[in-house]
């Protein structure tokens, strides 16, 4: 049972526009979340989170929306630059034990110059 | 600052022979993490790890698979007997030790074959 969704396996966007990653979840538990980058042939690296005490939290070109009562939250990249092609991995975590995160399985972002 | 240093990056085995994928974690970080991405999946948990000590393995298949992180040195990840379906990339991240220290600081991983 997959408790964390990435339904979007890939996504292409123009440089320039922005790119809307999108992550559902069905663990009501879960209070925190992340986004991690993964490029190939490299682990994944941390980019942004958000906890679920808030609905918005902003980074840079990098903004994370959590919407609790759907259960879905956004990465938005904006503008989109063809360095952030990448794998996107969503992350949760449940009452604090955010070191065993539960993953999606990822979306591809081509961005294209 | 080196971060977390994964090898082997890549490692061959045939079925039945053990696999030993070792980690040290970044400077100053005293947790250590293992997950397993199987092809075509997303990352799961292995086991948590602080010096000398296994604080979670629940995601650790029950037989075959091993972790330690000792005193001195790097963390251990041992997978005895392999079999094909053990064939995956191993992601070891490190933490530091403080509260709310919430982002893992990933390795680039080790990728096994088994043949």
């Amino acid at each position: 049972d997959q408790q964390v969704k990435q339904n979007s396996p890939s996504l292409s966007v123009q440089e320039g526009r922005i790119s809307i990653l999108n992550c559902d979840y069905t663990n009501s538990m879960f209070d925190y979340f992340l986004w991690y980058k993964k490029y190939p042939a490299e682990g994944p690296t941390f980019l942004i989170s958000i906890s679920s005490i808030k609905d918005k939290n902003e980074d840079g070109r990098f903004t994370v929306f959590l919407n609790k009562s759907a259960k879905h939250l956004s990465l938005h990249i904006v503008p989109s630059q063809p360095g952030d092609s990448a794998v996107y991995f969503c992350a949760a975590s449940v009452a604090g034990n955010n070191r065993k995160l539960i993953w999606g399985l990822g979306t591809s972002l081509a961005v294209n110059p | 600052n080196a971060g977390v240093m994964q090898n082997p990056r890549h490692l061959v085995r045939r079925r039945g022979q053990e696999a030993r994928l070792r980690c040290s974690p970044m400077k100053g970080h005293s947790h250590v993490y293992w997950y397993r991405q199987l092809p075509e999946e997303g990352l799961k948990f292995m086991v948590y790890l602080q010096k000398e000590n296994i604080i979670d393995e629940s995601g650790m298949p029950k037989e075959r698979f091993s972790a330690e992180f000792p005193k001195e040195g790097p963390s251990i990840l041992r997978i005895q007997q392999v079999v094909r379906g053990d064939s995956a990339a191993y992601f070891c991240a490190s933490s530091q030790a403080r509260p709310g220290a919430n982002v893992l600081t990933f390795g680039a991983g080790s990728r096994l074959t088994v043949l």
